[in-house]
């Protein structure tokens, strides 16, 4: 079993539509990150959070710190959101280097 | 250029020749990781390092070697390349300032033939 699990693996939505994606972990965190990738493009961290809720723009990013799960949140979503979401966990020790779950290919439809 | 960088941004090499990839920030972070990126894995990490003289392996470093002699910079060679190893490399960064949130370079798209 994987230590971070995303779901779903895939995702198409219609412009406009409100979208969730999902985020387990097994493990003690230190932080829980959400990152995006756009085709052929780097990777850009949206959120980095270790307990509540973090708001940018459409985006929300909600986590559960006693459930370990975490949720991504696009409002009004828009065609540009379409990319891959990746979430990923930092492990308690000092380095905090990133586990990463498998990624959610997001496509938005106009 | 303020930032994260790396060098090249592509690169097709041969088996068993050795390349190295280049990582360099201008933020002074103390910490930079190396990851490898592959359809149907996901991202990895190869190796990390806490600050100047400092590193460390993770989850896949065997074929890796990496040194960091200064801050700003973190090179990952492949001492003798195997197709196993054509994968997208990304280096990242990160820092106390910030929380340690994570910045990542574009990535080197590298093949071995």
């Amino acid at each position: 079993k994987n230590e971070v699990e995303q779901s779903p693996q895939n995702l198409t939505a219609q412009e406009g539509e409100f979208i969730t994606i999902n985020c387990s972990y097994s493990v003690g965190i230190s932080a829980l990150h959400w990152l995006q990738q756009h085709p052929g493009g780097g990777i850009v961290s949206l959120f980095m959070l270790s307990s509540g809720k973090k708001k940018h723009g459409r985006l929300i990013a909600t986590i559960n710190i006693q459930e370990k799960h975490s949720s991504l949140h696009i409002t009004a979503s828009h065609p540009r959101d379409s990319a891959v979401y990746i979430c990923a966990v930092s492990g308690l020790g000092s380095a905090r280097q990133l586990t990463f779950g498998s990624g959610t290919q997001l496509t938005v439809l106009p | 250029d303020a930032g994260i960088t790396q060098s090249p941004r592509y690169k097709i090499t041969e088996t068993g020749r050795q390349v190295t990839l280049m990582c360099h920030q201008t933020w002074s972070h103390s910490y930079m990781f190396w990851y490898r990126q592959d359809l149907g894995h996901g991202l990895r990490l190869i190796y990390y390092s806490a600050a100047a003289d400092i590193t460390d392996k993770g989850e896949v470093p065997d074929g890796y070697v990496v040194s960091r002699s200064k801050t700003e910079n973190f090179p990952l060679t492949l001492e003798s390349a195997t197709r196993s190893q054509t994968s997208v490399y990304f280096c990242a960064s990160s820092g106390v300032v910030g929380g340690y949130e994570q910045y990542f370079g574009p990535g080197t798209r590298l093949t071995v033939t």
